[in-house]
């Protein structure tokens, strides 16, 4: 059963600093992009961050770049987020998803999610 | 950076109504757009993928079309389970991947 399954989330200072996991299962984790993509609270969605199967090619929003750090341990089937100097803006639910190439890069399979708040 | 704009930003309609959602981006993506629905407390899922295809599973009740900037997701007959909100989103070209800001269907 092919699945996403987002951990790490919780409360956070401003400032201060979180990393986002997400444990792939079902596929070969490094046939894929992967993608990190945030909702706030009432919000819609916003894509963050891309990492390619390889872990060479990463992109990121404008609000994020310079801040979070997007990674993949191919090995462990794992993608991550590292998230530094968070604001009261970076509270949401973040969602880990993979990206299929052959459905010209839709992304086909999410997780469930995983809640960040930043508050003092 | 690609922008996606989506009208109605929400509706109100009955069951077996048609229902049309529109997407506008702000360059040509050529037919590099997918249509995601999420239901609340949900995370979303992928219903139509390079403008027009049906995703597996997806129900025959949705479909999209459009090219270029210009893109509608329909819904032929409205169903109880479909009350929900749909995103369009680009993926065009390198990311940034641009998700529109949804629509809402609501009940009537």
């Amino acid at each position: 059963q092919v699945r996403l399954v987002e951990s790490g989330g919780g409360l956070v200072k401003p400032g201060g600093s979180l990393r986002l996991s997400c444990a792939a299962s079902g596929f070969t984790f490094s046939d894929y992009f992967m993608t990190w993509i945030r909702q706030g609270p009432g919000k819609g969605l916003e894509w963050v961050s891309y990492i390619g199967g390889s872990g060479s090619a990463k992109y990121y929003a404008d609000s994020v770049k310079g801040r979070f750090t997007i990674s993949r341990d191919n090995a462990r089937q794992s993608l991550y987020l590292q998230m530094n100097s968070l604001g009261a803006e970076d509270t949401a639910v973040y969602y880990c998803a993979r990206g299929e190439r052959g459905l010209d890069d839709a992304f086909d399979i999410w997780g469930h999610g995983t809640v960040v708040t930043v508050s003092s | 950076d690609i922008q996606m704009t989506q009208s109605p930003s929400s509706l109100s309609a009955s069951v077996g109504d048609r229902v049309t959602i529109t997407c506008r981006a702000s360059q040509s993506i050529s037919s590099y757009l997918n249509w995601y629905q999420q239901k609340p407390g949900k995370a979303p899922k992928l219903l139509i993928y390079a403008a027009s295809s049906l995703y597996s599973g997806v129900s025959s009740r949705f479909s999209g079309s459009g090219s270029g900037t210009d893109f509608t997701l329909t819904i032929s007959s409205l169903q109880p389970e479909d009350f929900a909100t749909y995103y369009c989103q680009q993926s065009f070209s390198n990311p940034p991947f641009t998700f529109g800001p949804g629509t809402k269907v609501e009940v009537k």
